[in-house]
């Protein structure tokens, strides 16, 4: 079975503090996608990565930055935490077959609170 | 532009009805892909099913079916007999380009005892 774990269920942080958000695949995965999920509003896709160390632009990527360093492991960093930024973050990975459209396979979410 | 609708914000239903839980998609491609997924009050995301755009067959799993009609554009999903385990909030999904996907609102169904 595909795994992905990320590194906290809840999580506080204060205005202004620098937030790193963890996922981890065990599946040797391509593609790894961070996305926030807010009533009413679904699933919007923040960055996502096709490859070690390549990081693409989501949806709604002001506010953040990813960093991909190692194929398993994708980080999404709020460089400076702010009020509206308060969601649940969602971790995603699939395979990465050519052609796209694979199945992406969620970890537990983060629900960050920001004060 | 690539958009997927879920109209119906919330639902409530009494253990034992079934119930349907609609997704309209637009896209501009010709060859697609949808899903379904369910999110338990835990949160985590739970594949359901993934459709190719040119396999319009029904599809049943056990309780759950879906009806994929390209004409309308919708790739609905009914639970038969519902469960209170089945409650969750459940999200339609359409392909795009690079393997991203585009997600609709979600449907919060309530399945009282």
């Amino acid at each position: 079975d595909v795994k992905v774990t990320q590194s906290s269920r809840y999580l506080v942080k204060r205005t202004g503090e620098k937030v790193f958000l963890e996922c981890v695949q065990d599946m040797d995965h391509e593609n790894m996608f961070w996305y926030r999920q807010d009533p009413g509003l679904g699933l919007r896709l923040i960055y996502f990565s096709y490859d070690v160390k390549m990081k693409e632009k989501g949806d709604i990527p002001e506010g953040y930055s990813v960093s991909r360093e190692k194929k398993e492991r994708f980080s999404l960093i709020l460089e400076s935490a702010s009020t509206n930024q308060t969601s649940m973050y969602l971790c995603a990975s699939s395979f990465g077959a050519s052609g796209g459209a694979d199945t992406q396979y969620f970890g537990p979410g983060t629900r960050l609170t920001v004060l | 532009a690539q958009k997927v609708t879920q109209a119906q914000t919330e639902i409530s239903v009494v253990e034992k009805e079934d119930v349907t839980l609609d997704c309209v998609y637009e896209t501009r491609d010709t060859t697609y892909y949808l899903f379904w997924y369910k999110q338990p009050p835990s949160g985590e995301l739970v594949f359901l099913i993934r459709r190719n755009s040119f396999d319009e067959q029904n599809e049943i799993s056990g309780r759950y079916s879906w009806n994929f009609q390209k004409s309308t554009s919708s790739f609905n999903f009914t639970i038969t007999a519902s469960q209170v385990v089945d409650s969750a909030v459940y999200f339609c999904a359409l392909s795009e380009e690079g393997g991203k996907l585009i997600f609709g609102q979600g449907t919060e169904l309530s399945v009282k005892p």
